[in-house]
């Protein structure tokens, strides 16, 4: 099993440039969350899909922020323009039972705008 | 809404030490509780879960937790740590419609 896969690892940017993170969740997990990690806030839930359909998407800071998950096996969140505060590390998991159950994270994506 | 505290920021120890982080969550129902270790540089790590049965849990790398309901506690333990269990610890609740991250407790162990 390859776990959770992200891309790209690392992405740096500069102000005011778009952003696309990707993410494919574990084979056969109908659910996928996007966190976001900082020192100042610690971790935080951006969004959480189940059956590839937004569910909740109250941690999506704001507009500039936004996630599709176009099929069972790829999602992507996208920021668009970014800003220097967007920097963090962004994790994407998988669970496969829903907000109930177990959920593996990927490697996570650094992200530093510049 | 749910909430969960850990007890301590940052705790420092010497290798061999015992080990307790304090996790407390606030809702009154059923609830599954999960500690997940974050290594320097590194992603998110299962460590243990309970979800029903013996409340004490035994995790990897020697790590168990107990679950107290009485307390809404789920505090993480280890006889003895090493270097190695230098890393970020996150106590997380969920109760069925909401899954809840701690804000973490940063372990260091001193050679």
């Amino acid at each position: 099993d390859a776990g959770v896969i992200q891309s790209p690892r690392h992405e740096v940017t500069e102000m005011g440039q778009e952003v696309t993170l990707r993410c494919k969740p574990i084979s056969g997990h109908n659910s996928l969350f996007w966190y976001r990690q900082t020192m100042m806030r610690g971790l935080e839930l951006l969004i959480y899909f189940n059956n590839n359909v937004p569910i909740d998407d109250s941690g999506m800071p704001e507009d500039r922020f936004s996630a599709k998950m176009p099929n069972a096996s790829f999602s992507t969140l996208k920021i668009q323009p970014s800003e220097p505060r967007d920097s963090a590390v962004y994790f994407c998991a998988s669970s496969p039972s829903g907000r109930g159950g177990t959920q593996y994270f990927g490697p996570g994506t650094r992200l530093l705008v510049l | 809404a749910q909430s969960v505290s850990q007890h301590n920021h940052h705790v420092i120890l010497s290798e061999a030490a015992s080990l307790e982080l304090g996790c407390n969550y606030s809702y009154g129902g059923t609830v599954n509780l999960f500690w997940y270790v974050q290594y320097p540089g590194q992603h998110l790590q299962l460590l243990l879960k309970y979800f029903s049965g013996d409340p004490l849990v035994k995790g990897i790398k020697g790590f168990e937790a107990e679950f107290i309901k009485s307390k809404f506690s789920f505090n993480l333990r280890k006889p003895s740590v090493q270097w190695s269990d230098t890393a970020e610890y996150f106590c997380a609740v969920n109760d069925g419609q909401n899954f809840v991250f701690g804000p973490g407790t940063r372990l260091s162990v001193l050679p």
